[in-house]
């Protein structure tokens, strides 16, 4: 099975500077997808970015980056000029590749990102 | 609108209630999911429905019985339940293809069991 590790319970960012969010995962699988969630207090799960395993080239999404290292199992998110809004609980996720059925994602247990002024 | 709708928001039940918890999408998506929420774990899968069948059971106690009736609704029946069933329920949908896209969740439903 499928495992999502985030190893950074909470993680603070000053408004316009930048922050890293830290994500592993365990698979033996060669074609899956990986995606970073945002859940901010109106509880919706927002999706921000995802990355195709298959793609060498990291993912941006304007001030949304990851750094994707297939061989480390790694997949960190990289927010540049922090906002207020981007205070939320972010969530790696996992889904594999395949047709046909309904594939799950599997989550990590997030990261609660504060941003101060 | 944001294509996935959950009602209740709220939910405050006693032990020996039933009641219903509901999901409508209006994304035109063929697969559905249950997950629950609780502090400090991961999100729980508990229910998927891939074209109105269910595939996926995640050992959830009976006490949760699902029902999906068309591709675009998408029900939690709960019953009997015990104090650790507290939790944010989240409904989501997707296509079953491409897997490349993730899921569109609704806002939830909290529920508290008193």
């Amino acid at each position: 099975a499928q495992t999502v590790t985030q190893s950074q319970p909470e993680m603070s960012v000053q408004e316009a500077e930048t922050v890293t969010l830290s994500c592993t995962y365990d698979t033996s699988e060669s074609d899956y997808y990986l995606f970073w969630y945002k859940q901010p207090p109106s509880r919706q799960m927002i999706l921000v970015i995802r990355q195709e395993a298959y793609k060498q080239q990291n993912a941006t999404e304007n001030r949304f980056s990851v750094n994707f290292q297939k061989a480390a199992k790694s997949f960190s998110l990289k927010i540049s000029d922090s906002q207020l809004g981007d205070a939320a609980m972010y969530f790696c996720a996992y889904r594999s590749g395949g047709t046909g059925t309904a594939s799950k994602l599997t989550f990590g247990t997030g990261t609660r990102l504060q941003v101060t002024l | 609108e944001t294509g996935v709708t959950q009602t209740p928001r709220h939910l405050v039940m006693g032990m020996t209630n039933k009641k219903s918890l509901k999901c409508e999408q209006h994304l035109g998506h063929n697969a559905m999911y249950w997950y629950k929420q609780s502090a400090k774990k991961p999100l729980e899968l508990m229910f998927v429905y891939n074209f109105k069948e269910q595939t996926e059971n995640n050992s959830v106690p009976s006490r949760f019985s699902p029902e999906c009736p068309n591709s675009s609704h998408l029900f939690l029946h709960v019953h009997t339940l015990q104090p650790e069933d507290s939790a944010l329920y989240l409904c989501a949908s997707s296509q079953v293809t491409p897997s490349n896209y993730g899921y569109t969740f609704g806002s939830g439903t909290r529920l508290t069991v008193v």
